[in-house]
C-alpha cells in the first residue's frame, strides 16, 4: 500500500478556496488517487478520484502532479458543511482502501 | 447514487455476548464488501475484506474467530462480534464496491458494558 503524507489540520475561511495537499511518493503506476471525507460519527463520503489527469466534479477539483507523487484537492468555495476529515488514498481500482491519518479541515465563518 | 445501509446505527451489549452488524447494498450488487473499525479521533482501520460466497480475508492482527464475517448474498454482509468485551467498543463501518467506486455505510457505534 502506498504511504501518504497529509497535513494534520488546516483552517479556511468560509467562501474561500481551500487547497488540501497530499504526498504519495510510493504510488504505483496503476493506482488511482481517491479522496474521501468524513464528518463526525458518519461513514466516509466519496469526494473525487483520478489517475493522471486533473478532474473536476460538483464537489471539488483534483490536481495531480505530473509525476503523480502528489495531488491537491481543491474546494473552490469552502462552506461550514465542508468541515470534515479529508483522506487521500492511493489504491488500485477494485482493491481495498487503506486510510491514513487524513487532514482535519476547519472552516471559520 | 449507490447506497449502503448499515444496521443498527447504535448498539449497547453486555460483556460476553455477541452482536451482529448488517451491511446492505440497496441498489446494486456487491461481490466485495469491506469492514473497518474506528476508535475515537483515529482513522479507519481495515479489518477484513468480505467476498460473496467465499471466506473473508482478514487483515493482519484481526482475530477471525472473534469477528465473524458472512457474505451470503450479493447485497448483504454481516459482521458478528463474538464474546464482546469493553475493548471491542468502537465505531464499525462497512463499505461496498460499486461501479463508480466505494460507498460507505453510516457506521455502527458499539458499546460493550
Amino acid at each position: 500500500d502506498a504511504k501518504t503524507t497529509q497535513p494534520n489540520s488546516m483552517e479556511s475561511n468560509e467562501e474561500e478556496p481551500v487547497h488540501l495537499p497530499c504526498n504519495h511518493s510510493t504510488i504505483s503506476g496503476t493506482d488511482y488517487i481517491h479522496w474521501y471525507r468524513q464528518l463526525p460519527s458518519q461513514g466516509p463520503e466519496y469526494v473525487i478520484h483520478g489517475l493522471t489527469s486533473n478532474v473536476n466534479n460538483r464537489m471539488a477539483s483534483l490536481a495531480i502532479a505530473e509525476d503523480r507523487k502528489s495531488s491537491t484537492l481543491i474546494l473552490h468555495r469552502a462552506t461550514l458543511r465542508d468541515a470534515a476529515v479529508y483522506y487521500c488514498i492511493p489504491g488500485g481500482w477494485g482493491n481495498k482502501l487503506v486510510f491514513g491519518a487524513g487532514t482535519i479541515l476547519r472552516v471559520k465563518s | 447514487g449507490a447506497v449502503v445501509s448499515q444496521h443498527p446505527s447504535r448498539v449497547i451489549c453486555k460483556s460476553g455476548t455477541s452482536v451482529k452488524i448488517e451491511c446492505r447494498s440497496l441498489d446494486f450488487q456487491a461481490t466485495t464488501m469491506f469492514w473497518y473499525r474506528q476508535f475515537p479521533k483515529k482513522s479507519l482501520m481495515l479489518m477484513a475484506t468480505s467476498n460473496e460466497g467465499s471466506k473473508a480475508t482478514y487483515e493482519q492482527g484481526v482475530e477471525k474467530d472473534k469477528f465473524l464475517i458472512n457474505h451470503a448474498s450479493l447485497t448483504l454482509s454481516t459482521l458478528t462480534v463474538t464474546s464482546a468485551h469493553p475493548e471491542d467498543s468502537s465505531f464499525y463501518i462497512c463499505s461496498a464496491e460499486d461501479r463508480a467506486g466505494y460507498t460507505f455505510g453510516s457506521g455502527t457505534r458499539l458499546t460493550v458494558v
